[in-house]
Parts: C-alpha cells; sequence; structure tokens
C-alpha cells in the first residue's frame, strides 16, 4: 500500500455511460493529480489540483471532468466517452505543488470504454 | 520543450544479472524520481535522487546534475523486477513532472 488509493481497480463502460474514478489519499499531502496512460505512450498529465484548486488543465476533453472537495479526496467524471479513451488513469499525490519529496502514485484504474 | 530520454528501451536478461539503465534529461532539475510499474499498472517510487548517489538493496542510482543524466543500476536481477522502469525529473521551471518512456525490462529465469 503507498497511501493513494484508487477504486475502482478495473472499469468497463459504454459510451453512454457516466462513471466515475475516485482517488483517496492518506498521505497528509495538499496536491494530487490525475495521469492518463495509455498503450505505447508516456504518461500523459490531465489534471493538477493544489489545496482543492485546480490548478492546471491540459487540454483534456470537457468528457472528462474532475472534482476535489478536499485535499483527500480526488475525483474523475465520465461521461460520452470514446473506445480511445480506453487506458490506465492514474492518481498520484504530492506534499505541494514543489515536489520536494516527490510523487506517490495509487494503484490505478483500468478503463475499457466498449 | 524539456525533453527526457531513457535508454534502452528494452532490455532482456537471465536471473542473476546486473543492469544499468540510463535517462538523459534536458534542463536543471529539482528533484528526480525513478519508478517501477509492475505488470499490473502499479507505479511504486524506488528513489528521489536530484543528485549524487543512494542505494536500496540491490538498487542504486546516481544522478549527475551538471551532465544532466541519472543512472539506476540493478544487480543480481530477480524475475520480479520485470517490469518498466521510468525516470521522472522535475523541473522548477514548470508546474509538473515529466515522464520518460520507460525501459521495459524483462528477467527470464
Amino acid at each position: 500500500e503507498t497511501g493513494v488509493t484508487q477504486t475502482p481497480r478495473h472499469l468497463v463502460m459504454g459510451m453512454t455511460n457516466k462513471k466515475s474514478l475516485k482517488c483517496e489519499q492518506h498521505l497528509g499531502h495538499n496536491a494530487m493529480y490525475w495521469y492518463k496512460q495509455s498503450a505505447k505512450k508516456p504518461l500523459e498529465l490531465m489534471f493538477v489540483y493544489s489545496l482543492e484548486e485546480r490548478v492546471e488543465n491540459n487540454s483534456v476533453p470537457s468528457r472528462f471532468s474532475p472534482e476535489c472537495p478536499n485535499s483527500s479526496h480526488l475525483f474523475l467524471h465520465l461521461h460520452t466517452l470514446q473506445p480511445e479513451d480506453s487506458a490506465l488513469y492514474l492518481c498520484a499525490s504530492s506534499q505541494d505543488l514543489n515536489r520536494v519529496q516527490g510523487y506517490t502514485f495509487g494503484s490505478g484504474t483500468r478503463l475499457t470504454v466498449v | 520543450g524539456i525533453q527526457v530520454e531513457q535508454s534502452p528501451p528494452d532490455l532482456i536478461l537471465q536471473e542473476g544479472a546486473n543492469s544499468t539503465l540510463r535517462c538523459n534529461f534536458s534542463d536543471s532539475v529539482n528533484n528526480l524520481q525513478w519508478f517501477h510499474q509492475n505488470p499490473w499498472g502499479q507505479l511504486i517510487n524506488l528513489f528521489y535522487i536530484p543528485s549524487g548517489t543512494k542505494q536500496n538493496g540491490r538498487l542504486s542510482a546516481t544522478t549527475v546534475a551538471t551532465e544532466r543524466y541519472s543512472l539506476l543500476y540493478i544487480s543480481s536481477s530477480q524475475t520480479t523486477d520485470s517490469g518498466v522502469y521510468f525516470c521522472a525529473p522535475s523541473y522548477s521551471s514548470a508546474s509538473k513532472i515529466i515522464f520518460g518512456s520507460g525501459t521495459r525490462l524483462s528477467i527470464r529465469p
């Protein structure tokens, strides 16, 4: 256990479904991140939150909607996804945006869009 | 833009062998992490190493910040070392860390 917990571990959804990914960290960190990892591609940063404020949004389609209700929880709401959105979605946290002590990652949610 | 290059892209070794993975980066870093991603997708932090040398069991890492590279050494490889190893420098000029494309290591019994 890394201290960052993601649920569910696996998710299969249709293109018309609405689902949410959840991330919870027990490390007392102030910054949280969503990354997407597609097959044979580098990890892509999607969103950055610091103290519950979104500080970065890397041109992510609006069908992905993040939510950070408090510094321990991060959600990624999904709706009307496309098959190319199938990927491993990873959550990470760090003490702050300076990341001097680095990132801690969750185990990821493997998403399949059918 | 900021570049991170890892080599080799793929490495196949017999159990017991030693290996060296390299990461070159294009700008001054304020931190650098090495991660191991296991076959189930979990990214495990191995080292925070902006400079100098650290050792943890069979693994060690060295970062030479002035020459903009880092090396990860794995000695006496075990099959559980298989997976993808990522280098991820962090830059004070950017609000994110940059991941390399990884080295895929396969250890054969």
